[in-house]
């Protein structure tokens, strides 16, 4: 079956402009998490999703990071304003319920000029 | 809170090679382990895992003990592959409610040569 896909796959911005990720997570997964991968590290938790709510978005950097997930499946992070220093690679990843083994798409590489 | 420490790469083997990823953690509670895989151009993937202490997680090859005394995740393989050149990543994540985050080491890059 389909896993989780993301797009775009890359994006390239200038600083200060706005930018939206989309996640499709696998179908029926109810659960959903943003992570954050800079070069040469592991990802990092960014927000957890548990349904329509952020259950956790305690990993959000900041206030200019925002994430929505309006109908339960479909995600999108949003980032405002963006800064160099938010270059990285934005990975999303689903799983059945919230204690079960996360499946993690491609990612999103985001490059902020 | 919750940390993995994992061996400093780059790894470089020759293949048919041994190989082993020595990871540790520190965290509260029970947590479980998990080693995650990233080919080149391609997103993470689990490759096992294990839940609780001396339980053994396998796939393709690879197999990983969960040590509770050591608080170690050591990652093996008799004999590597060109293919098996990838990022592996060490994680936990904490057991109970509430637990779902990951945390993840740093990766370790392993290249294997012909």
């Amino acid at each position: 079956g389909a896993g989780v896909s993301q797009t775009p796959s890359n994006k390239v911005t200038e600083k200060g402009k706005y930018v939206e990720l989309r996640c499709d997570p696998i179908s029926g997964h109810t659960a959903l998490y943003w992570y954050r991968q800079s070069l040469g590290q592991g990802p990092e938790f960014l927000i957890y999703f548990q349904g329509t709510g952020a259950a956790d978005d305690s990993g959000l950097p900041n206030d200019r990071f925002f994430a929505v997930r309006p109908e339960g499946s479909v995600s999108t992070l949003k980032i405002q304003r963006t800064e160099r220093g938010d270059s990285a690679v934005y990975l999303c990843a689903s799983s059945p319920y919230e204690k079960e083994t996360q499946y993690f798409g491609p990612g999103t590489r985001l490059l902020v000029l | 809170g919750n940390s993995v420490t994992q061996m400093e790469g780059p790894v470089t083997l020759s293949e048919e090679a041994f190989l082993t990823i020595n990871c540790t953690y520190t965290a509260t509670g029970y947590p479980s382990l998990f080693w995650y895989v990233q080919y080149p151009g391609e997103g993470l993937q689990l490759l096992l895992k294990a839940t609780k202490a001396d339980d053994k997680g396998s796939n393709k090859g690879f197999e990983a003990t969960y040590r509770k005394e050591t608080t170690s995740f050591l990652l093996e393989k008799g004999s590597v592959q060109v293919s098996d050149s990838a990022v592996y990543f060490c994680a936990l994540k904490n057991s109970g409610a509430g637990s779902y985050q990951l945390t993840f080491g740093k990766g370790t890059k392993l290249s294997v040569i012909p």
